[in-house]
């Protein structure tokens, strides 16, 4: 079966950086393009990045550009997510999910990033 | 960017209702609309793609309907099991986008 867990949250101070990681399994992940998604707490879902298979496109929300970074490691199973400059507006539970094209299709369980002082 | 946008935002309905949500994208998706259901403190789960297109595994009293820019999700009957929070989510173009989400309640 699919499963998707993160890791690497926990609270940062503003201006900050947090490496999130996702490991997948029980799917060829170095098939899939991988995206992330975001919860702020009591919000609704929010989109984040996205990086196909292969690396060679990669897409962003515009209020995270230039500050976050999406990469993976097919090797590993793994996409991560490198947030930089963080902001207390970047609080939130952060989903990996695996894209389908017309959805996403499977989710992990969320990591919360907390960015406080 | 297309502005996905649902309602109602909250819908309260009895056991064994047929309820309806509605959502609306902002310029046409043609049928590049996916539903979840999100269950507290749980990650979303994929209803339908496609617009229409139930996934399996997911009760067949879910259905989804539309295109362009006007989709429902309609669940035929109202269980207990169906309280959540649902969204619409574009795939049409980047940003993917999400509507605000409709929580439904039991009265």
């Amino acid at each position: 079966q699919v499963q998707l867990v993160e890791s690497g949250g926990g609270v940062v101070q503003p201006g900050g950086s947090l490496r999130l990681s996702c490991s997948a399994s029980g799917f060829s992940f170095s098939t899939s393009g991988m995206h992330w998604v975001r919860q702020a707490p009591g919000k609704g879902l929010e989109w984040v990045a996205v990086i196909r298979s292969d690396e060679g496109h990669k897409s962003y929300l515009d209020s995270v550009k230039g500050r976050f970074f999406v990469s993976r490691d097919n090797s590993k199973n793994t996409v991560f997510l490198e947030m930089t400059s963080l902001r207390a507006a970047d609080s939130a539970v952060y989903y990996c999910a695996k894209d389908r094209g017309d959805s996403l299709e499977y989710w992990g369980l969320g990591i919360l990033v907390t960015v406080s002082s | 960017d297309i502005q996905m946008t649902q309602s109602p935002s909250t819908l309260s309905a009895s056991v064994g209702d047929r309820v309806t949500i509605t959502c609306r994208a902002s310029q046409g998706i043609s049928s590049w609309l996916a539903w979840y259901q999100q269950k507290p403190g749980k990650a979303p789960k994929l209803l339908i793609s496609k617009a229409s297109s139930l996934e399996n595994g997911v009760p067949s009293s879910f259905s989804g309907r539309g295109s362009g820019t006007e989709f429902t999700l309609t669940i035929s009957s109202l269980q207990p099991d169906d309280i959540a929070t649902y969204y619409c989510q574009q795939s049409y173009s980047f940003p993917l986008t999400f509507g605000g989400g409709t929580k439904v309640e039991i009265k």
